[in-house]
């Protein structure tokens, strides 16, 4: 079945460890975003990639990393320099990278990042 | 101020009823999404519209761009519709980003 995947579901780290959140879709998207959720609040940007090895900053890009070494694939890394990393992750991607987000996006079931 | 704003935040309704969530904007958009959170998290997109009326099962999604609104109904509620319905739209002036509301949380009693 085509979609995206997420995992994993729920991760707990310690405070002051990095830690990656895995995106892999099979939809054959070019666009690949990353949003995180947190309670009473809109989704927010946080990294974006509309083709392979390219990516950009969203609203809220400091203390996270991306890499777009394959079209199926945008992991996120949550460093140490995030404040307020707990929060809820969801990835998404849309097929048609040259109209950048207005696309239908299709979202993946989230990661549920508890930091201790 | 939010330059999506949705209403109600929160919504109780007994199977069988009619539902209208409102989603209201401040900017030019290129278009507006409407999409369900479930309870687990996932999302789903329900609806992308840049004009008027679109229809889907039990759902409808109406979009006025002169008065920069859009509503969400969903007639003859059944307690599987519980869930988070989030706005969200194409910002022109910000390369089409898409900005999105708070959500409005539907609970459908049986």
């Amino acid at each position: 079945d085509g979609g995206i995947t997420q995992s994993p579901k729920y991760l707990f780290r310690k405070e002051g460890q990095n830690v990656t959140l895995s995106c892999e879709q099979n939809l054959n998207h070019d666009a690949m975003y990353w949003y995180r959720q947190d309670p009473g609040q809109g989704l927010r940007l946080i990294y974006y990639s509309q083709i392979v090895n390219d990516f950009q900053k969203g609203d809220i890009a400091e203390g996270y990393s991306v890499s777009r070494e394959k079209k199926e694939s945008f992991p996120l890394t949550v460093t140490s320099a995030q404040k307020n990393p707990t929060a809820f992750y969801l990835c998404a991607s849309s097929i048609e990278s040259h109209r950048v987000r207005t696309d239908t996006q299709y979202f993946g079931p989230g990661t549920r990042l508890t930091v201790l | 101020k939010n330059e999506v704003e949705q209403s109600p935040q929160n919504l109780t309704a007994q199977e069988g009823e009619f539902i209208t969530i409102n989603c209201s904007y401040s900017v030019g958009i290129s278009a507006l999404h409407w999409l369900q959170q479930h309870p687990g998290g996932g999302i789903v997109s329900l609806f992308m519209l840049s004009s008027g009326k679109k229809k889907h099962g039990r759902l409808i999604a109406t979009i006025n761009i002169q008065e920069k609104h859009s509503s969400l109904h969903i007639t003859a509620s059944h307690p599987r519709d519980s869930a988070v319905y989030i706005c969200a739209v194409g910002i022109k002036a910000a390369g089409n980003k898409l900005t999105f509301g708070g959500g409005t949380r539907v609970l459908v009693k049986p």
